[in-house]
């Protein structure tokens, strides 16, 4: 069975940093792709990019730049960098394992909190 | 890439059938067969339900089906039980290799 689980988030302030991890287990991890996606406060889920094997990755337009996905194979962990937060980065981070090319996204975890607060 | 566009809340009783919208444009739902549909209860991991506009996972019960007719995409509940209550988001596969969500719809059962 699949698990992803999600780690790495808490309180940071405006302008700040934030590496959240995502450890998948039950699967070829190397040749597994990997998608983050966000739910904000009382909004929708907002894709942020994904992972392919070999580690190319593709973003959304919002966070292109400021993001950035990488993988450890040797860790089954990929990544989730965040740099100049802003307050309306304060979301739950969902990381999530994607089956296919087409991101359909097979297996969740339950998530991690960031906010960004002064 | 816009959120495609779905109805705020959808509701019915026990038993009916309800039909969730989702409608894109050509660079998204109109040119791809890569529809999903999740379901989401709040403080919980978000659960595919549909993939490729009409496939359903192991374990999904048949009362979910998908369709696809031109840049609009819906999901139909048949049946209705209390326990499909949650918000349920489409996505689509884009043109420009990412993935765009629904704008969600709340289902209640009344």
């Amino acid at each position: 069975e699949v698990q992803v689980v999600e780690s790495g988030g808490g309180f940071v302030e405006p302008g700040g940093s934030l590496r959240l991890s995502c450890v998948a287990s039950g699967l070829t991890f190397s040749h597994a792709w990997m998608s983050w996606v966000r739910q904000a406060p009382g909004q929708g889920l907002e894709w942020l990019g994904r992972i392919k094997n070999g580690g190319a990755t593709d973003y959304a337009a919002p966070v292109k730049g400021r993001f950035t996905i990488s993988r450890d194979d040797s860790k089954n962990t990929v990544y989730l960098q965040m740099n100049s937060l802003k307050s309306e980065d304060t979301a739950v981070y969902y990381c999530n394992w994607n089956s296919d090319l087409y991101c359909t996204m097979r297996v969740w975890g339950k998530g991690t909190t960031v906010t960004v607060s002064s | 890439q816009s959120a495609l566009t779905q109805p705020a809340s959808v509701s019915g009783s026990p038993g009916q059938s309800i039909t969730i919208s989702c409608t894109g444009t050509s660079s998204d739902v109109g040119n791809y067969n890569y529809v999903s549909w999740y379901q989401h209860l709040p403080g919980n991991a978000p659960k595919l339900m549909i993939y490729e506009v009409s496939n359903r996972p192991s374990g999904v019960s048949s009362r979910f089906s998908g369709s696809k007719s031109g840049n609009t995409a819906s999901l139909t509940i048949s049946g209705l039980q209390a326990e499909d209550e949650a918000d349920y988001y489409c996505s689509s596969y884009t043109t420009t290799s990412t993935l765009v969500f629904g704008t969600g719809t709340k289902v209640t059962v009344l």
